[in-house]
Formats: C-alpha cells, structure tokens, sequence
C-alpha cells in the first residue's frame, strides 16, 4: 500500500513551459486536492475533486488546471509557468467528509526561473 | 472572511509541556484538525475535534471551544524528536474544503 504518490519530487523550469504533476493514490479514495505551500503562508488549495470526472476551484486556482479521468488519479498542469509559481506542491486525498484525515503526498518542489 | 491564526514560533524545553493555540473564523465549521509536518516532509494527521471539549492521544491532546472560535493542541513530555511545525486546518461547512493556518514552529531543546 503505497498511499498517496507525486512525481516527480523536483522541477526546474524556465518562466512560460509547461508541466503537469501526477498525484496517485491506492486507497479508493473519493476526494483529492492539490495544496500549493509556500513560507509563512501555510498550504492553500488550489483544485480539488469529488469523484472521477469532476473537479472545482479552490482559493488560488489561476494558472493551473487539473484532471481526473480515473479515480485514482489527479493530474494538475501549468500551461505557462510563471516565477510566481515556484513553490512546494501537494496532493492529499480523503475517503469521507466525516472524521477522516486527509493524507498527503510527499509533495514536489517547484522552481520556475 | 476566513482566517486562521496561530503563534509563528515557539521554542520550548525537552520534558515539558507546550500549548499551541489558534484561533479562527470560517464560514461554516465541520471540524477542526491538527497537523504536524517536519522540515521537508509532507503534513501527518494527529487530531480532530468536531464537538466542544478534549482529545487526548497519547502525549497529544486538542481541544476546541467552537462559540470561542478555539483549538489547543497540548504535547506533553516533550522529546526533540516534537520538532516540527504544526499546522491547524479548518474543515468548512459541505466538507469539500479544509482551510489551513500558517503553522506554529515548535523548537524543543535540550
């Protein structure tokens, strides 16, 4: 039972090229989120999911995009990166909206020059 | 608006006891959680309080005071291994979202 995985771990990118993070998760979890973390600010959620084929906005949602074709898997894309996307990502997922934690990736360090 | 405050840092001796607070004011409240995330890694669960009153796990315990808008979370018999930053997150009304605070680094020396 790996949880819940991201790749890749680090990034280095040029200001205006594109990527796409991949959160994957073996627990049959329902719901999944993409946090963005940066120093003194804590984490902030920029897209989550419901379920397989749905997704929504959360507080910093501009400049990114995000699928989830299947149900464990939650892609999230920079079409453009721009230095102020240079930060520390993480998907977490949760199974219920009661007393259930939810449990994070390792996350990936992003740095857009 | 929503906020979440928590004390930046706080340093605190191996063997003692520290409170960490936070405050806070969502629209809508389904739970309150307590994280905790050494340097470098991802956040760990260690408690959540959806009705009024303590927690106790262990050497941690959380408590919430809901018509205060107050969480506590209390680690006891510290060991330096309590490093670390602990987050308090807020669980909206709905459930789809959780709203986080800035985290509170606890150092704990000798």
């Amino acid at each position: 039972n790996a949880g819940v995985t991201q790749t890749p771990k680090f990034r280095v990118l040029k200001t205006g090229q594109s990527m796409t993070l991949l959160c994957a998760q073996d627990m049959n979890h329902e719901y999944m989120y993409w946090y963005r973390q940066d120093p003194g600010m804590g984490l902030r959620l920029i897209h989550y999911s419901v379920g397989e084929g749905t997704t929504a906005k959360g507080e910093v949602p501009d400049g990114y995009n995000v699928s989830r074709l299947k149900k464990q898997n939650f892609l999230l894309g920079l079409e453009s990166a721009a230095p102020s996307q240079t930060s520390v990502y993480f998907c977490a997922s949760t199974s219920r909206l009661g007393g259930d934690t939810q449990y994070f990736g390792p996350g990936t360090r992003l740095t857009v020059l | 608006g929503q906020n979440i405050d928590q004390p930046t840092e706080m340093t605190a001796t191996e063997g003692a006891i520290v409170q960490i607070n936070c405050t806070y004011q969502t629209s809508g409240f389904n739970g309150l959680f307590w994280y905790q995330q050494h340097a470098g890694e991802a956040p760990t669960f260690l408690s959540y309080n959806v009705l009024d009153g303590l927690e106790e796990k262990g050497r941690f315990s959380s408590f919430l005071s809901r018509s205060k808008g107050y969480s506590y979370l209390l680690l006891k018999e510290l060991q330096m291994k309590d490093s670390a930053s602990y987050l308090c997150a807020v669980r909206s009304t709905g459930g789809f979202k959780t709203i986080f605070g800035a985290g509170t680094r606890l150092f704990v020396k000798a």
